[in-house]
């Protein structure tokens, strides 16, 4: 079955820094992969998708992925974080069905 | 930019009552799909929905869950008998033919007391 691992529960990092969320996935054929992010009492925002192609791809807010088949990962990266990106990251696979499987999320905090 | 709407965005209801979710998906997209919160926890898949019928569902989504179109635009989650177990945010997804892209609504609060 497919499955989604967020290694990191909760991460802090200092305004200005660079930010790399990760996601491991478990899916027998070629995934399709998606960042959410979520801000309190909010939905779920598209951050970024990889289906196929380039293995870098680029998503909004300044953030990317990059896809790595052989370490099965799919890690968010950001060169320099906002206060404003604080939120909730969850990694998702679309699976069999084109359901989506998530993640357990990543709580990110920003320090000023 | 279209966008998926749900009403209302926080129901509360007592144990045993039934509750209608409501979700407009976008105009020409043809999936739709529901998936639940629970506080602190990942999201989780219930139902997805094609043609007016159901094309696959979890094993959370049991007897006291329905899905229904009733119209051209709408597309709602009953749930006929509420649980404590229930409280949860529930989001409605859709997205169009030829694309793996889903769009989340803003979800609704479900408190079941």
């Amino acid at each position: 079955a497919q499955s989604v691992t967020q290694p990191d529960i909760h991460i802090t990092v200092s305004e200005g820094a660079s930010l790399e969320l990760r996601c491991n996935y478990s899916y027998g054929a070629t995934p399709y992969l998606f960042w959410y992010v979520q801000s309190p009492g909010q939905g779920l925002q598209l951050l970024l998708k990889y289906f196929s192609g380039d293995t870098l791809v680029q998503g909004i807010k300044g953030f990317e992925a990059e896809f790595k088949r052989s370490q099965s990962s799919f890690n968010l990266r950001k060169p320099s974080v906002h206060w404003s990106d604080a939120a909730e990251y969850f990694c998702a696979v679309g699976a069999t069905g084109n359901k989506l499987v998530f993640g357990a999320g990543t709580i990110l905090r920003v320090k000023s | 930019e279209p966008e998926v709407t749900q009403t209302p965005s926080h129901q509360v209801t007592q144990m045993g009552q039934e509750v209608i979710l409501r979700c407009v998906p976008i105009s020409n997209h043809l999936y739709f799909y529901w998936y639940r919160q629970i506080l602190g926890q990942k999201v989780e898949f219930l139902v997805s929905f094609y043609n007016n019928e159901i094309s696959e569902k979890s094993e959370i989504f049991d007897d006291q869950f329905s899905v229904e179109r009733p119209d051209g635009s709408n597309f709602t989650l009953k749930i006929r008998s509420t649980k404590l177990e229930d409280s949860a945010m529930y989001f409605c997804a859709s997205r169009d033919r030829g694309s793996y892209e889903q769009y989340f609504g803003p979800g609704t609060r479900l408190t079941v007391t």
